[in-house]
C-alpha cells in the first residue's frame, strides 16, 4: 500500500517554512525522502529509521514517530533551490513504496 | 561508478509491441526495483527483486515481467504495449531493503504508447 501525503501541493515566498507529512498503514522499518525536480529522477535527501534521530539535510529536517506510522518533513526558511515534488517512501520488510508527492513552489 | 544506468532515455511504440527497458547497476546492490510514475499518481512499484534470480510482484505488475539472471541487470519487459502503460519508468537499486539503505535512481526512461 502507498503511504498518504499531504497536503498536495504547497506554494510559499522564499524565506517561509512548510511541513510536509506522511503516514502509513503498515508497520514501517524506515521512512525516506526524496525530492525531484521536473524531468529528473528522484534525489534522496534523507533516511529515518526506526528508533533513530530526527535528521536534517541543510536547513531541511524530519521525524519518525513509529507509533503513529507517520513521518513529517520540516523546510525552514525556504530558498527558490527547495522547489520539487517531495517523495516520502515507506520501507517494509522487502519493498519500498512511495507516496503520490507534494509538490513545493517557493517564489520570490 | 556509474550508479543506476537505464535505456533507452525515450521510446515511441505502437499498441501491441513488445520491447525490454534495461536497467543495470554497478554497485553490488541485491536489491533493485521498477517504479512507474504517471501524473499524480507518485511512483508505484511494478516489480522488485532481492538478488538474483528472487523476483516478486509490486502494486502494479499486470502487462510486465522482469528477471534477474545476473547481480547487475533488472530488465522489464513489456510484452504486448498499451497506450495505459504510457509513462516514466524509474528503476532504482540499494544495498539491500529492509534495513535503511539509499535508494538510487536511474534517469528514467520516458515511455509512450501511440
Amino acid at each position: 500500500q502507498q503511504p498518504v501525503q499531504s497536503p498536495q501541493a504547497v506554494i510559499l515566498r522564499e524565506g517561509e517554512d512548510a511541513v510536509i507529512n506522511c503516514s502509513s498503514s503498515k508497520a514501517l522499518y524506515s521512512v525516506h525522502w526524496y525530492r525531484q525536480k521536473h524531468g529528473e529522477a528522484p534525489v534522496f535527501l534523507m533516511i529515518l529509521l526506526k528508533g533513530g534521530e530526527q535528521m536534517r539535510h541543510e536547513k531541511i529536517s524530519a521525524s519518525f514517530n513509529e507509533k503513529k506510522q507517520q513521518s513529517s518533513l520540516y523546510l525552514t526558511a525556504s530558498q527558490l533551490s527547495y522547489s520539487g515534488t517531495y517523495f516520502c517512501g515507506t520501507e517494509g520488510n522487502n519493498d519500498m513504496r512511495f507516496g503520490a508527492g507534494t509538490r513545493l513552489t517557493v517564489k520570490p | 561508478n556509474a550508479g543506476v544506468t537505464q535505456t533507452p532515455k525515450f521510446q515511441v511504440l505502437k499498441t501491441g509491441q513488445s520491447m525490454t527497458l534495461q536497467c543495470a547497476q554497478d554497485m553490488n546492490h541485491e536489491y533493485m526495483s521498477w517504479y512507474r510514475q504517471d501524473p499524480g499518481m507518485g511512483l508505484r512499484l511494478i516489480h522488485y527483486s532481492v538478488g538474483a534470480g528472487i523476483t516478486d510482484q509490486g502494486e502494479v505488475p499486470n502487462g510486465y515481467n522482469v528477471s534477474r539472471s545476473t547481480t547487475e541487470d533488472f530488465p522489464l519487459r513489456l510484452l504486448s504495449a498499451a497506450p495505459s502503460q504510457t509513462s516514466v519508468y524509474f528503476c532504482a537499486s540499494s544495498l539491500t531493503t529492509g534495513k535503511g539503505e539509499t535508494q538510487y535512481f536511474g534517469p528514467g526512461t520516458r515511455l509512450l504508447v501511440l
